[in-house]
């Protein structure tokens, strides 16, 4: 098993531009998750999702779009990235969306916006 | 609205010494509480995860306390390493998952 896949690992973006950081998890696991981490603000989540077809806002979702189209893949699109979107990017899953259990994060997403 | 604090931010110690980090939590209706490590530039590793009904739980040399009614854990490392400096996490869960900003760990050979 692949574990949790998130790509780019590294990406610049000029501001208004828009993209997509994917996540894609072999685990079939229900439950995954984004969540931004920056100095001194520790991990905000972004958005979740509970199943596919399911998704709903964390603390911080301003400014970014996501879909669960397959239980595999849950894409993050910014949507006009803005300088303060600057951060890393970590997309996590579990296997249950009701008391989420261990959760299994990917290696992350470094985002500069320019 | 969850919080959820962990002190101290940073800790250094020589390396064999016992040591304990703290996560204080302020909604004590919650599911479970987990510890993650963070090593520089990577994502999240869980170590221990402890369900809301239990008072503790063990891996190795790792030992996790949970006190739901005062609202904190404690992650108690035993005969500290070099290898185990890190970053770590604690996160509750309440339904959504919430992170203190963690303790930055070094262990000094």
């Amino acid at each position: 098993n692949a574990g949790v896949t998130q790509t780019p690992k590294f990406q610049v973006l000029k501001t208004g531009q828009s993209m997509t950081l994917q996540c894609a998890q072999d685990m079939n696991h229900e439950y995954m998750s984004w969540y931004r981490q920056d100095p001194g603000m520790g991990l905000r989540l972004i958005h979740y999702s509970v199943g596919a077809g399911i998704t709903d806002q964390g603390e911080v979702p301003n400014g970014y779009n996501v879909s669960r189209s397959t239980t595999e893949d849950f894409p993050l699109r910014l949507l006009s990235a803005a300088p303060s979107q600057t951060s890393v990017y970590f997309c996590a899953s579990s296997p249950t969306f009701t008391n989420t259990g261990e959760l299994f994060f990917g290696e992350g997403s470094r985002l500069t916006v320019l | 609205k969850q919080e959820v604090t962990q002190i101290p931010a940073a800790l250094s110690v020589p390396e064999g010494e016992n040591l304990v980090l703290n996560c204080s939590f302020t909604d004590s209706a919650i599911y479970n509480l987990q510890w993650f490590r963070q090593d520089p530039g990577k994502g999240l590793t869980s170590l221990l995860l402890i369900q809301s009904s239990q008072r503790e739980q063990t891996s190795g040399r790792l030992n996790a306390s949970l006190d739901k009614s005062s609202g904190r854990s404690t992650l108690y490392i035993a005969a500290s390493q070099p290898g185990d400096s890190a970053t770590y996490l604690c996160a509750v869960d309440g339904g959504k998952l919430i992170f203190g900003q963690g303790t930055e760990l070094s262990v000094k050979p």
